[in-house]
């Protein structure tokens, strides 16, 4: 079984760049989550979706970050315009459902200058 | 916000000896899953233990669970060097997305 995927691994931009950021999850997962992990501390939530529904988005910084999940399946999470504190690695994961065990991807590595 | 809060925030053991990793966590769960993360690496998930449950096993991992004490331990007996890695526990709440700790470093030294 595929795991979930993500791209691009890193990505290096100047601050006030926009960056966009892909996921695929693990086929047939309803529940995909967006996390930010920045150095030192654990993953934090951004957002999180069942099917093509966000369910959790109360930590997402709305006037710089959005995410969309169409179809129910793949995501994109963009920032716009980045800041300097948005260094960070952005993991995707994905669960069969709500309740049940989340598996991540590999992270995306972004670095803001 | 961060719930589960891990410690010891950093342990260094040789190989052969058990490493024990304690978190707390401070609102109700319904489930609450160990992850090992090593340095520059995605989340691998180690175990889930519900609720309900007490105590789970998985190969050389032992986690317990006590929710009187919003408490959780995560036991690797017989360690390895390819233990090495940062050990987080993370809490679910009501839509079940997880609350990680800042995690465990652990080093296991041959």
């Amino acid at each position: 079984e595929a795991g979930v995927a993500q791209s691009p691994r890193y990505k290096i931009i100047e601050k006030r760049q926009s960056v966009a950021f892909w996921c695929n999850p693990i086929s047939g997962h309803a529940t995909l989550y967006w996390y930010q992990q920045i150095l030192g501390q654990g993953p934090k939530l951004l957002i999180q979706f069942q099917n093509n529904g966000v369910v959790d988005d109360s930590q997402l910084p709305k006037d710089r970050f959005s995410a969309e999940r169409l179809k129910g399946v793949d995501s994109t999470l963009k920032i716009q315009p980045a800041k300097l504190e948005d260094s960070a690695v952005y993991l995707c994961a994905s669960s069969l459902d709500l309740g049940e065990t989340q598996y991540f991807g590999p992270g995306t590595r972004l670095l803001v200058l | 916000s961060q719930q589960g809060e891990e410690d010891p925030q950093a342990l260094s053991i040789q190989e052969g000896e058990n490493a024990t990793m304690n978190c707390s966590y401070k609102t109700s769960i319904n489930n609450l899953q160990w992850y090992r993360q090593n340095s520059g690496r995605g989340l691998v998930h180690l175990i889930l233990i519900r609720s309900n449950e007490r105590e789970k096993h998985s190969g050389r991992l032992r986690v317990t669970l006590d929710t009187s004490k919003k408490s959780s331990s995560l036991l690797i007996t017989a360690s390895r060097a390819a233990d090495t890695a940062s050990y987080f526990c993370a809490t679910d709440g009501a839509g079940y997305a997880l609350n990680f700790g800042k995690g465990t470093s652990l080093l296991v030294t041959p």
